[in-house]
C-alpha cells in the first residue's frame, strides 16, 4: 500500500484477554518502531525493528508485551493478559532506514481495556 | 523518561498569527525532527534538522537548533486554522547506530479563524 497500515483501528477487549495488533509497513521500509500514546500525552517507545538484527525491545513495558516481524516486513504486537493500564493507542512507523530520520506512522490502533 | 520536552504544553492564537513553539533536550543528539499529528491520527513528519545545522526553513516552517542550550524552536508564520494540531519534538541521540526516536510530551496548538 502506499502508507503505513494498521489493524483493528480500534479493538475494545477484558481485562485478562489478548490481543494482537498488526502493522502492515511501506513497502521497502528497512525499520519498523511500535510506539504507545497514552491519552493527551507523548509517544512512549516500545520496540524497533531494523533489518535481521535483534530487535532494539527495551521500551516493552512488561513481559506481557512482545512482538515480531515476519519476513522483514509485517508485524504483529502482542498483549497477553490485558490490564487496563494497556488501555492506549499504539503507533506503528517505517522508515526507509534508521539513518534517514523520517518516520512514517500509521493511524494507530486504539485500545481500550475494560 | 522523555528525551525531548516542548512548550508551551498548550498556545492559542488567532488566525493569521505566529507560532512558537520550543523544545529541550537532555543528551547529545544525532538529528532533531518535527511531527505534527491531528486530533485521533497518526503522526507527520514536518522538518529535520542536523545537528551540525542551526537553522532551516520549509514553507511557513522554521526550525532553529542550539546545540550549546541543547533546545530547538518551531515557529509557524501565518498561522491558519488548519495548522491546529499537537506538534511534537523528536531526537535521535548522539553515537546511536539505529534511528531510535524519543518523543517529547507534544504542544497543543489551536488556531481560532
Amino acid at each position: 500500500g502506499a502508507g503505513v497500515s494498521q489493524s483493528p483501528s480500534n479493538k475494545v477487549t477484558e481485562k485478562g484477554k489478548d490481543v494482537e495488533l498488526r502493522c502492515d509497513p511501506i513497502s521497502g521500509h528497512t525499520a519498523l518502531y511500535w510506539y504507545r500514546q497514552s491519552l493527551g500525552q507523548g509517544l512512549e517507545f516500545l520496540i524497533y525493528f531494523q533489518g535481521n538484527s535483534a530487535p532494539d525491545k527495551s521500551g516493552l513495558p512488561s513481559d506481557r508485551f512482545s512482538a515480531e516481524r515476519t519476513g522483514g516486513s509485517v508485524s504483529t504486537l502482542t498483549i497477553q493478559r490485558t490490564q487496563q493500564e494497556d488501555s492506549a493507542v499504539y503507533l506503528c512507523a517505517s522508515s526507509v532506514s534508521p539513518n534517514t530520520g523520517e518516520l512514517f506512522f500509521g493511524e494507530g490502533s486504539r485500545l481500550t481495556v475494560l | 523518561s522523555q528525551q525531548g520536552e516542548e512548550d508551551p504544553q498548550a498556545l492559542s492564537i488567532q488566525e493569521g498569527e505566529n507560532a512558537t513553539m520550543n523544545c529541550s533536550y537532555k543528551t547529545s543528539i544525532n538529528n532533531l525532527q518535527w511531527y505534527r499529528q491531528n486530533s485521533g491520527r497518526g503522526l507527520v513528519h514536518l522538518i529535520l534538522i542536523r545537528s551540525n545545522e542551526r537553522e532551516k526553513h520549509s514553507g511557513r516552517l522554521r526550525v532553529t537548533l542550539d546545540t550549546s542550550k541543547k533546545s530547538s524552536s518551531l515557529l509557524i508564520t501565518a498561522s491558519r486554522a488548519a495548522d491546529t494540531a499537537s506538534y511534537f519534538c523528536a531526537t535521535i541521540a548522539g553515537g546511536t547506530s539505529y534511528g531510535k526516536l524519543t518523543f517529547g510530551q507534544g504542544t497543543i496548538l489551536t488556531v481560532h479563524p
